[in-house]
């Protein structure tokens, strides 16, 4: 069955970097596109971007230019966010999802929480 | 960007019906597809999907779930109620790809 298992709770300061995983199972991961999504506490969802998972290239939305990075380890079957210059609004859950033909977030990732603190 | 409004709370009685209610800022449908998607999230736990293009129950999803609507209004109906329906339901455009945005969610509370 398909799974998308995510990394460990990151504790971090502010202006430090943080990298997080998304490793997935059950289908051949360059069949779908990878997704990541950010809910702060206590707040919604909010779709970051996503990346290619069979030519890399990644996709971000407007909110996550700059700081952000999607990659791949594609010989893992893992997609990878990095987050550079922590600031204290990036204390978040942070999910991988995979996006179907339906246009729907089929398959979720756990999420991995980032809290960042001084 | 569409933008998604949702009621942020709902209050319902176990047993009874819910219907939630998503609009969108521009309409998302083309042709026969509404391209709108349903979640349910439960505290600590990551989404899952329940309904996509408008009305499709995804697999696994018990037929108490059903959605409808089509171009700027949408609608997520839970018939009946159970104590396990209690969560944040969200709504999520797929119109505007390569762009996708999500509503704010409805907490369903028990009245």
């Amino acid at each position: 069955q398909i799974q998308l298992v995510q990394s460990g709770p990151e504790l971090k300061k502010p202006g430090e970097s943080v990298k997080i995983s998304c490793k997935a199972s059950g289908y051949t991961f360059t069949d779908y596109a990878m997704h990541w999504v950010k809910q702060a506490p206590g707040k919604g969802l909010k779709w970051m971007g996503w990346i290619n998972t069979y030519t890399g290239k990644p996709t971000y939305a407007d909110d996550f230019k700059g700081r952000f990075v999607f990659s791949l380890e594609a010989s893992a079957s893992t997609a990878n966010l990095q987050i550079s210059n922590l600031k204290n609004e990036d204390t978040a859950t942070y999910f991988c999802a995979t996006m179907g033909i339906k246009g729907a977030f089929d398959y979720w990732g756990q999420g991995v929480m980032v809290t960042v603190s001084s | 960007d569409i933008v998604l409004t949702q009621s942020p709370a709902l209050a319902v009685s176990l047993g009874q019906r819910a219907t939630i209610s998503c609009r969108a800022s521009q309409s998302v449908s083309i042709s026969r597809y509404n391209l709108m998607h349903w979640y349910q999230q439960k505290p600590g736990q990551q989404p899952k999907l329940l309904i996509y293009r408008a009305s499709n129950l995804a697999s696994g999803i018990p037929a108490r779930f059903s959605g409808s609507g089509s171009g700027t209004d949408f609608t997520l109906t839970i018939n009946p109620v159970q104590a396990d329906d209690i969560a944040t339901y969200y709504c999520q455009q797929s119109r505007e790809s390569p762009t996708w945005t999500f509503g704010g969610g409805t907490k369903l509370e028990l009245k």
